[in-house]
């Protein structure tokens, strides 16, 4: 079964809306989490590290005041999009850091946005 | 010029048959090296992790040449189910991933 889990699978909001997704570790406690955006026939890009207790990390070209992330459990970071458009559509997928064994990674299911 | 170049492929392949996939990547720094597979519309899963001295998980064998910077996936015996994009990461330890656009495989009948 899995071990990340993300919600909601699939969310269709309209332009100018906000749309909260949440990834949880099952079982384990993740200290990081990271946020990947996909678009069509292209590879996951790092948005942010999202780290328990403190400010998350993002990377270059991606907005901190659009995608809110709050990571403030060990098992629990969310990323809220906030006025969505129309080209914040994509495949929002979060990955966890096992602490406890080895570092190991674990991906969500992903989230689909389509903002209409 | 992309972290993590792939051929995107798609590579049509008969069942049976053996496949390779090359990757390169730009960052002589990068620590860790892996193929990851997706499925449509999917989340990535970790197919294996990929050593300097190579590695081999049943019908997939990885393998790093560091000075090339180049990484290589071999799948013998194709099955059906192997149909999916292959993604080739590479990363500063497991702190930042950099994901390849993948590349795609279709087994066929």
């Amino acid at each position: 079964g899995a071990v990340v889990s993300q919600h909601p699978s699939r969310v269709i909001c309209k332009s100018g809306t906000s749309v909260k997704i949440e990834c949880r570790s099952l079982d384990f406690q993740a200290t990081t989490m990271f946020w990947y955006r996909q678009f069509p026939k292209q590879s996951l890009m790092l948005m942010a590290t999202s780290n328990e207790g403190s400010k998350a990390t993002y990377e270059q070209g991606v907005e901190k005041d659009k995608f809110l992330i709050n990571h403030a459990s060990l098992t629990l970071s969310t990323l809220t999009v906030t006025s969505a458009h129309p080209e914040d559509s994509s495949f929002y997928i979060c990955s966890a850091k096992d602490r406890d064994i080895g570092n190991t990674i674990y991906f969500g299911e992903g989230s689909w946005l389509t903002v209409v | 010029r992309k972290e993590v170049e792939q051929d995107p492929g798609p590579f049509n392949v008969p069942e049976g048959a053996t496949v390779a996939f090359n990757c390169t990547y730009s960052n002589s720094a990068s620590q860790s090296f892996f193929w990851y597979r997706q499925d449509c519309r999917k989340e990535p899963k970790l197919l294996m992790s990929v050593y300097s001295s190579g590695n081999e998980d049943g019908r997939f064998t990885a393998q790093l040449n560091r000075a090339s910077q180049y990484i290589s996936l071999l799948i013998r015996d194709s099955k059906l189910s192997d149909s999916a994009t292959y993604l080739c990461v590479v990363g500063m330890g497991f702190q930042k991933l950099v994901f390849g656009t993948g590349t795609r495989l279709l087994v066929s009948p």
